[in-house]
């Protein structure tokens, strides 16, 4: 049972907007920033999004995060069959421990 | 160019202890945190613990399951972080990544696999 919660699975076809959804408590999300992974097939984690709704170097402005309250989610605009991964939201709890959410995982129809 | 290469991983009976090692480099790593996340076989992302950097004292934390038995160190002369694993357990099979940043940051190596079975 992950700390974070997320719906197991989402689907959307190519060009669609889909959001992903990852809920916590005032310990973890409530009162730290938010973290989003990509995982593609067979290949380790990237880092999509970081504080919220900050993007590294090289991810395309069609990923986009958001946060409010003891919730943030993750949206993707343009879908393109590419984008079919997992996808794994994290934060910083205040008890010094690191936490993901379990992952969804998001086919591209 | 920022590699993380994992190394270490394998076989290993139950009770038993391991020792995983990451090495860096591409950046000054002992001016970063470096982490380890693990994902069982067919499973989710599960943070394993942290080492911060010496500029904030060098200090460890850990995730519930494997305070006690896990030790992060790091030597900064050789760029690398180490994961001693001790009185493993079947539950600890996983793949174990290294990454930069306490939490999972914007460079993972590529993971080694650790298998813990009689």
């Amino acid at each position: 049972q992950s700390v974070l919660t997320q719906p197991p699975s989402a689907s959307g076809t190519p060009g669609q907007r889909v959001t992903i959804s990852c809920s916590g408590s005032s310990s973890n999300i409530g009162s730290n920033t938010v973290n989003w992974y990509q995982q593609l097939p067979g290949t380790a984690p990237k880092l999509l999004i970081y504080s919220n709704n900050q993007r590294p170097s090289g991810v395309p402005d069609r990923f986009s995060g958001s946060k409010s309250g003891t919730s943030a989610s993750l949206a993707i605009s343009g879908l393109q069959s590419e984008d079919e991964a997992d996808y794994y939201c994290a934060a910083w709890d205040d008890s010094l421990k690191g936490v993901f959410g379990g992952g969804t995982k998001l086919t591209v129809l | 160019e920022v590699q993380l290469v994992e190394s270490g991983g394998g076989l290993v009976q139950p009770g038993r202890s391991l020792r995983l090692s990451c090495t860096a480099s591409g950046f000054t790593f002992g001016d970063y945190a470096m982490s380890w996340v693990r994902q069982a076989p067919g499973k989710g992302l599960e943070w394993v613990g942290f080492i911060r950097s010496k500029a904030y004292g060098g200090t460890t934390e850990y995730a519930a399951s494997v305070k006690g038995r896990f030790t992060i160190s790091r030597d900064d002369s050789k760029s690398i972080a180490y994961l001693q694993m001790n009185s493993l357990k079947t539950e600890d099979t996983a793949v174990y990544y290294c990454t930069r940043d306490p939490l999972g940051g914007d460079y993972w190596g590529q993971g080694t696999l650790v298998t813990v079975s009689s």
